[in-house]
């Protein structure tokens, strides 16, 4: 039973290019989240999404940034026109399907390391 | 918005000794607590977890406490052995809320 997936794990851009970080959830899941690891530093929620739907992207820059959950395929958080700062850990979790408090538990995957040169 | 403190952030025992970590949070409605623990390289690993209507949960060499009423909640971990070394993280959460609040974590040293 396959855990979340991430990939790539690393990921090197240069200043002024796009990254984009996909994640599947773990089997059984419809509920993604991103979350943003700088280093020395607790995860900091950036969007929650479920399939076709963004349900809070509260935490998600105004620019640059942008998430999508497809109906098929993976979660895919998509940074554009990369900037030093935007160098970090960035983890993806999934959540069982349903409501309520079956839905509280998430499961990390392995994450993807972005460095910016 | 939801605040978690996480204390100490820094923790060094030696082998066989108890550790405690310590959250605070502010958002009464959050009602779901779970501890999370992160070794290098890798993502967060659920080990514990406790809801607003039970006090205290216990895992083997780990448990947690909740005091809803001061909001702050602990883990505990006994028998400590040099494989618990790693970074531990508390988060707080209200069940359909989505986003899960974390604290800044504990950098745990088990020393043999």
């Amino acid at each position: 039973n396959a855990g979340v997936m991430q990939n790539p794990r690393h990921l090197v851009r240069r200043r002024g290019q796009e990254a984009r970080l996909r994640c599947s959830p773990m089997k059984g899941h419809s509920h993604v989240y991103w979350y943003r690891q700088l280093p020395e530093e607790g995860l900091k929620f950036m969007v929650y999404l479920q399939k076709e739907n963004i349900i809070d992207e509260s935490g998600m820059p105004k620019e640059r940034f942008s998430a999508e959950f497809p109906k098929e395929g993976p979660s895919i958080l998509r940074i554009q026109q990369v900037v030093r700062g935007d160098s970090a850990a960035y983890f993806c979790a999934s959540s069982p399907m349903g409501r309520g408090r079956m839905t509280d538990t998430q499961y990390f995957g392995p994450g993807t390391r972005l460095t910016v040169l | 918005g939801e605040n978690v403190e996480q204390h100490p952030s820094t923790l060094s025992v030696q082998e066989g000794d108890s550790a405690v970590i310590k959250c605070t949070y502010s958002d009464s409605a959050s009602n779901y607590f779970p501890w999370y623990k992160q070794e290098l390289g890798k993502g967060p690993q659920l080990i514990i977890d406790i809801r607003s209507n039970v006090g205290e949960k216990k895992d083997q060499r780990i448990a947690v406490t909740l005091n809803k009423t001061a909001k702050h909640f602990s883990l505990h971990i006994t028998e400590t052995q040099p494989e618990d070394s790693a970074v531990y993280f508390c988060a707080a959460r209200r069940t359909n809320a989505g986003k899960s609040t974390f604290g800044d974590g504990t950098t745990l040293t088990v020393k043999p």
